[in-house]
């Protein structure tokens, strides 16, 4: 069975930018959740995706959104973006609501904003 | 709200020694416990869970005992190899009915081990 994919794997950006990222998730999960790692924060939870809606958000700026489709695939954007946004953004799929929350991660998107 | 806390890093060790990362949690009901592990340029993989109190996960040489008493999930290994090098992450997460799916984690510790 194949993993959770994302793509594209790296980005440059340049400040004032917008960015879309993808994440495919593991057939048969149909719970997404996308997580940003930075050497100072560390890891953060964005946002959840079940059935197309937002089942959970994190404590992040309107900047950053997402969605989900019908396949489950889903995507999210940072729009405007700040040098700050440079990070790891890891996405995980999962079977929503199932046992002990056991989530499985993509590689992740390296985004670079100069 | 929610938070979990990891012993400083990095850790650095030789081949064969014993290996523990202190873990700590907060949390208002009753999470599981997990231990992710990152190697480099690569996402994050579970290590290990435990889903309730006194439960102890193990997988691959490494274990951890879920302990309420003392807010508690202690990452061990009796003998780390050089390929255990990697970024070690706690995290916690509440029933899924309340919270869905989402993870808090710990800061994480770079354990680094040398032949």
């Amino acid at each position: 069975k194949a993993g959770v994919t994302q793509t594209p794997r790296y980005l440059i950006k340049t400040r004032g930018q917008q960015v879309t990222l993808s994440c495919s998730p593991i057939s048969g999960h149909r719970s997404v959740s996308w997580y940003q790692q930075t050497p100072g924060q560390g890891l953060q939870f964005l946002f959840e995706y079940f059935s197309e809606t937002q089942r959970n958000k994190g404590n992040f700026p309107g900047r950053f959104s997402g969605r989900q489709f019908s396949n489950s695939r889903s995507e999210m954007n940072v729009s405007t973006l700040e040098l700050g946004d440079s990070a790891l953004y890891l996405c995980a799929s999962s079977l929503f609501l199932a046992p002990y929350n056991e989530q499985f991660f993509g590689p992740g998107t390296r985004l670079t904003v100069l | 709200g929610d938070s979990v806390t990891q012993m400083e890093g990095p850790v650095t060790l030789s081949e064969e020694a014993f290996l523990t990362i202190n873990c700590t949690y907060t949390a208002t009901g009753y999470p599981s416990l997990f231990w992710y592990v990152q190697y480099p340029g690569e996402g994050l993989q579970l290590l290990l869970k435990a889903t309730k109190a006194d439960d102890k996960g193990s997988n691959k040489g490494f274990e951890a005992t879920y302990r309420k008493e003392t807010t508690s999930f202690h990452l061990e290994k009796g003998s780390v190899q050089v390929s255990d090098s990697a970024v070690y992450f706690c995290a916690l997460s509440d029933p899924p009915r309340t919270s869905g799916s989402r993870l808090t984690f710990g800061e994480g510790t770079q354990l680094t081990v040398n032949p």
